[in-house]
């Protein structure tokens, strides 16, 4: 199974400063058809999740552009600049390229 | 709108039987692969099942594997997903999903004696 790594578990920002998130995998996630199959999704308190990034660089739809995807066949990064209240969650990626599909262990964004 | 809405849930005990459902509206159901998808109490979140637009297509993961039954009815709009042999470790919320982006609000399944 691809195994996905992220770092840090949790992290506090004071609001209006930018935030990162990193998730590693243990295979490349590049499909033989140049496509690179790892997302991002939000979870708000007591919420569903929601997603943010897909195919690792492309902002969802309605999602602010204060989001970000980057990163290469196994190492990505979801950056969010200037954090607002309305940001605060567990952060997933997870991979939908081979099956099981698998999720990261998350990330917790709290506010100083 | 996309909405997916969850039904079934409940407490069972050991070695029961469960169903949900997902009802969904707002896209073509018939056109996309939907997921199941769960998350125990306090804990991340785990895909268990998919099933391709048209039903050709079935994988879940190996712990349900064996026990779980995901389907779907294209003509009422509703993904299923048939739970056998409950254990305690199966006690989650579990999500449908269209493909990846559009998640439901989730419906709580607890095994207990």
């Amino acid at each position: 199974d691809i195994v996905l790594t992220q770092a840090p578990l949790s992290v506090s920002v004071t609001p209006g400063e930018s935030a990162s998130i990193s998730c590693r995998s243990s295979k490349s996630l590049l499909s033989s058809k140049g496509i690179t199959s790892l997302y991002w999704y939000l979870q708000k308190p007591g919420k569903s999740p929601q997603l943010l990034i897909y195919r690792m660089s492309n902002l969802a739809s309605g999602v602010p552009d204060r989001f970000s995807g980057s990163g290469s066949e196994t190492d990505f990064t979801l950056k969010i600049s200037k954090v607002e209240t309305e940001d605060v969650g567990v952060y997933y990626c997870a991979q939908f390229l081979e099956y099981p599909y698998t999720f990261g262990a998350g990330t917790k964004l709290e506010l100083k | 709108e996309v909405q997916l809405v969850e039904s079934g849930g409940g407490l069972v005990k050991p070695g029961s039987s469960l169903k949900l459902s997902c009802v969904a509206s707002g896209f073509t159901f018939s056109s996309y692969g939907m997921h199941w998808i769960r998350q125990a109490p306090k804990k991340g979140l785990e895909w268990i099942a998919l099933i391709y637009y048209d039903s050709s297509n079935k994988y879940y993961a190996d712990s349900v594997k064996g026990r779980f039954t995901i389907s779907r009815d294209n003509s009422k709009n509703t993904l299923y997903l048939e739970m056998n042999s409950l254990r305690s470790e199966d006690t989650a919320m579990y999500y449908c999903a269209k493909v990846t982006d559009y998640w439901g609000q989730g419906v709580m399944v607890t095994v207990s004696s």
